[in-house]
């Protein structure tokens, strides 16, 4: 069964500073996703990386994948409030997706 | 093109109750799938319905229980609901032939006192 971990679970940045999410999983996953969820409300698919190698950018932020390590990145560059929210990873396919515990993110000003 | 939806929003039932919460995908989706999210948690895939059928099935007891009409709308079900059972309810909604994304709808959020 997959298993899905990030870290850090709670990240407080000052705005303007760069931070990295890490994204763990057990086995091989077909794809990886990234989500944002604000309190209180449903998920905003922001990324899908289909192969290894792949990176993908909106915005301030960057996600990678890097499918020999089983490791998926999302890069926060520059911070501002806007970003903050509860960041997930999911692996998996649409069949039966498994997501990680989450990262809750405040930026500061 | 309406996204997927939820209904109701919110509901309080009594432990011991039962409860069905339901779901209509998005538009050209015919692939419902529903996860449970306590609070402060990831969500935790229930099961995913395709063709009326129960394809998937992650690690819940049977008390949960859904099914898909022919619009390719959904029910869940949960039967002797238990103080553990409060969670947000997540539906996402995918196309079988075009698989790389699902959505999600804004959820059912289940109190059970």
């Amino acid at each position: 069964e997959l298993k899905v971990e990030q870290n850090p679970l709670f990240l407080s940045m000052q705005e303007g500073k760069n931070y990295t999410i890490y994204c763990n999983y057990s086995t091989t996953s077909d794809r990886l996703y990234w989500y944002r969820q604000d309190p209180g409300k449903s998920l905003e698919s922001l990324f899908v990386l289909l192969s290894n190698g792949a990176v993908k950018q909106e915005g301030r932020l960057m996600a990678s994948l890097d499918t020999k390590a089983r490791l998926s990145t999302l890069h926060i560059t520059a911070a501002v409030h806007d970003l903050s929210a509860t960041y997930f990873c999911a692996g998996g396919d649409n069949n039966d997706m498994r997501f990680g515990a989450g990262t809750r993110l405040t930026v500061k000003p | 093109d309406a996204g997927v939806t939820q209904s109701p929003t919110h509901l309080i039932k009594t432990r011991g109750q039962q409860v069905t919460l339901r779901c209509s995908p998005k538009s050209g989706h015919d692939t419902v799938s529903w996860y449970q999210q306590a609070l402060g948690q990831g969500p935790q895939f229930i099961f995913q319905y395709y063709e009326e059928e129960e394809r998937q099935r992650g690690n819940f007891p049977d008390r949960f229980s859904g099914h898909q009409f022919p619009n390719y709308s959904s029910e869940l079900n949960v039967n002797a609901l238990l103080l553990g059972d409060s969670a947000l309810y997540l539906c996402a909604s995918s196309s079988r032939a075009y698989r790389p994304l699902q959505y999600f709808g804004p959820g059912t959020r289940l109190t059970v006192t």
